[in-house]
C-alpha cells in the first residue's frame, strides 16, 4: 500500500524556539495535506499543497511541496504551548485521488 | 462552520458483540470515510464511498466491518462481532467531491472492546 514516511516520530522542544518536520513518499503525490490533532479530538487540516515547489504559510505555520512531489516539510516558527500535538502529513495515492493516507505522526511537545 | 457528527463519542461493548457507529456527515458532501486510530498509532484507512456504494476499502476492513448510508443523511460503520484488537478511536470523514482539502472529520468515536 502506499506508504508515507515522516520524521521525526517525536520532538520536545522549548516555547519560541522553531520547529520542521518531513513527510516522504517512494512515490509521487499530487497533494499534500498537514493536519495536527489535538488528544481526543479528529484530524484539522493545517495547510493544503497542490503544486511542486508550492510554497504556503499559514500563521506561524509553514509548508511546502517538494520539486520531486514525493516530500514535503512543515516548519512551525515561534513555537507556543497550544503548538502541542500531533502533526500528520496526508496525501492521496497517486493512483486514485479519492482517498487519502497519513504518516505515522510527529508528536510536539512544547515546553513552557 | 458546517461539522461532521459523530455518535456516540465513547462506546464500550463485550468482544463478539455487534455495535454500530454513526456519523452524519456534511450536507453537500459527496464521498464519506472511516478511518481507525490504534491508541498512540497513526491514523488507517478504512473505506471510502461514493454514489451509494463502497469505492474502495482497505485491508482492515474484513467481512466483520460494513457500511451504510441508510437515509442519505446518516452514515453508519458496523463491526459485526468486535474483538478486543478492534478498540480504537474511528472517525469519519466526508469532503465535496471536488478537492482533496475540502475533507472535514468528526471528533471521533471512542470504542473500547473489554
Amino acid at each position: 500500500g502506499q506508504q508515507l514516511n515522516q520524521s521525526p516520530q517525536s520532538m520536545f522542544i522549548q516555547e519560541g524556539e522553531d520547529v520542521s518536520m518531513n513527510c516522504t513518499s517512494s512515490s509521487i503525490f499530487n497533494t499534500w495535506l498537514w493536519y495536527k490533532q489535538d488528544p481526543g479530538e479528529g484530524p484539522v487540516l493545517l495547510i493544503a499543497l497542490y503544486k511542486a515547489g508550492e510554497l504556503t504559510s499559514n500563521g506561524r505555520l509553514t509548508a511546502q511541496f517538494g520539486i520531486t512531489r514525493k516530500d514535503s516539510f512543515l516548519n512551525i516558527s515561534a513555537s507556543i504551548p497550544s503548538d502541542v500535538g500531533i502533526y500528520f502529513c496526508a496525501g492521496p495515492p497517486a493512483y486514485n485521488n479519492n482517498d487519502m493516507r497519513f504518516g505515522a505522526g510527529t508528536r510536539l511537545t512544547v515546553k513552557p | 462552520e458546517p461539522e461532521v457528527t459523530q455518535t456516540p463519542s465513547h462506546q464500550v461493548t463485550q468482544m463478539g458483540q455487534e455495535v454500530i457507529l454513526r456519523c452524519v456527515p456534511i450536507s453537500n458532501h459527496l464521498y464519506f470515510y472511516w478511518y481507525r486510530q490504534i491508541l498512540g498509532q497513526k491514523v488507517e484507512f478504512l473505506v471510502s464511498f461514493y454514489n451509494n456504494e463502497i469505492s474502495e476499502k482497505s485491508e482492515i476492513f474484513d467481512d466483520q466491518f460494513s457500511v451504510e448510508r441508510p437515509d442519505g443523511s446518516n452514515f453508519t460503520l458496523k463491526i459485526r462481532s468486535t474483538k478486543l484488537e478492534d478498540s480504537a478511536m474511528y472517525f469519519c470523514a466526508s469532503r465535496p467531491g471536488t478537492e482533496n482539502y475540502g475533507y472535514t472529520f468528526g471528533s471521533g468515536t471512542r470504542l473500547t472492546v473489554v
